[in-house]
């Protein structure tokens, strides 16, 4: 089975700290996905990546930035965490052609 | 740019109910299709992918459809069970060289036993 494991399940930031979320898959895929999850606003793409060292932004990419410096892990980087970003992060990974394997999700809050 | 629909937004049925599912999608240039369970506070699992050349995928109770000229994709739940309590959504990915998904909101079910 395929395994996308987030590094947290909970945690509680401060505002203006930087904030790192960590996401490893075992399957070898090339992409990599950030989502975030509001009431109301369903998902919203982050930043994705197709490849090591590659990086494209989504629909919501200000206030973050990723790195990839492996295959299997793709980070989400809070540079300095505000309020607005207390959300529920999501990773997933894909294989080409796509098909899409979640992690358990992270909640985040900022206080 | 792509939008996913999901009506309705909640679902409520009896125990042992078959129940159908819809998403609609605005732009029918779609690569695949794929069904997510989402538990409370948990990510998603995925149920069912189908790809644009299929019409239909089934595992077990589910059964999801796809008809890429109107726009449209059902997933089928027979014999619904409490556990089947979750909100689904079904997410598009749109053209071979893109890897992003576009999801819908979602239809939260309630199974009442």
């Amino acid at each position: 089975d395929v395994k996308v494991t987030q590094s947290s399940r909970y945690l509680v930031k401060r505002t203006g700290e930087k904030v790192f979320l960590e996401c490893v898959q075992d399957m070898d895929h090339e992409n990599m996905f950030w989502y975030r999850q509001d009431p109301g606003l369903g998902l919203r793409l982050i930043y994705f990546s197709y490849d090591v060292k590659m990086k494209e932004k989504g629909d919501i990419p200000e206030g973050y930035s990723v790195s990839r410096e492996k295959k299997e892990r793709f980070s989400l980087i809070l540079e300095s965490a505000s309020t607005n970003q207390t959300s529920m992060y999501l990773c997933a990974s894909s294989s080409t052609p796509p098909a899409a394997f979640f992690g358990q999700g992270t909640r985040l809050t900022v206080v | 740019k792509q939008e996913v629909t999901q009506i309705p937004a909640a679902l409520s049925v009896p125990e042992g109910e078959n129940l159908v599912l819809n998403c609609s999608f605005t732009d029918s240039a779609i690569y695949n299709l794929q069904w997510f369970r989402q538990d409370p506070g948990k990510g998603l699992t995925s149920l069912l992918l189908i790809q644009s050349s299929q019409r239909e995928q089934t595992s077990g109770r589910l059964n999801a459809s796809l008809d890429k000229s109107s726009g449209r994709s059902t997933l089928y739940i027979a014999a619904s069970q409490p556990g089947d309590s979750a909100t689904y959504l079904c997410a598009v990915c749109s053209g071979a060289g893109s890897y992003q998904l576009t999801f819908g909101k979602g239809t939260k079910l309630s199974v009442i036993p």
